[in-house]
């Protein structure tokens, strides 16, 4: 069964104070790993797909890299519109050309003026 | 720019009725997701579909079935609502290097 664990659940930072979200995961035939950011009452919006051990990806103040069992988000420098909470899924090979997307629990951080 | 919409943002229902989420995507994708999303819990797999007229349960289908009569639209159905599916429910499209999901509808069975 494919796993995904975010850590931490939840992250305080002050604003410009630098840190990394993680998630590591389990999963047969990865095809590919989703972060997203989630606003309160809205749809995760998309921000990254990594496919490959040592593929990195950076968007603003945030830099995705993976590994083979994990991945991090990096927020640099963040600022109080930073503050979401932060997910991370797997697209794993389910069969024909079925893949399936698994999430984790996600991590809100708060960034704090 | 809108990729994949949902028919309703909020809907409130009653015990019993059956009750239509209606997904549309514009991006030619050939699977779509259902998730519901509560708080503690995640974001959990009700059914997917691959193709038209295919589907898949996914981790959570009991109470739940779907429909896929075109590519571009996913059905999710709540046959008899309950009050333990009030819930967010997302919809998702992914493709390629992407995966969109649509707004979410908030529904609440009172």
């Amino acid at each position: 069964e494919d796993q995904v664990t975010q850590s931490p659940e939840a992250l305080r930072l002050q604003e410009g104070e630098s840190s990394s979200l993680n998630c590591s995961y389990t999963v047969s035939g990865l095809r590919g790993l989703f972060w997203y950011r989630q606003d309160p009452g809205k749809g995760p919006e998309f921000l990254f797909t990594l496919y490959s051990a040592g593929e990195e990806k950076e968007k603003e103040r945030l830099k995705a890299t993976l590994t083979k069992k994990e991945s991090f988000l990096h927020i640099t420098a963040p600022k109080p519109e930073d503050s979401a909470t932060y997910l991370c899924a797997v697209q794993a090979w389910s069969g024909g050309s079925n893949y399936k997307l698994t999430f984790g629990k996600g991590t809100l951080l708060t960034v704090n003026p | 720019d809108v990729k994949v919409t949902q028919s309703s943002r909020y809907l409130v229902k009653r015990t019993g009725e059956k009750v239509f989420l209606e997904c549309v995507q514009d991006m030619d994708h050939e699977n779509m997701f259902w998730y519901r999303q509560d708080p503690g819990l995640g974001l959990r797999l009700i059914y997917f579909s691959y193709d038209v007229k295919m589907k898949e349960k996914g981790d959570i289908p009991e109470g739940y079935s779907v429909s896929r009569e075109k590519k571009e639209r996913f059905s999710l159905i709540l046959e008899s609502a309950s009050t333990n599916q009030t819930s967010m429910y997302l919809c998702a499209s992914p493709g390629g290097a992407e995966a969109f999901f649509g707004q979410g509808t908030r529904l609440t069975v009172v």
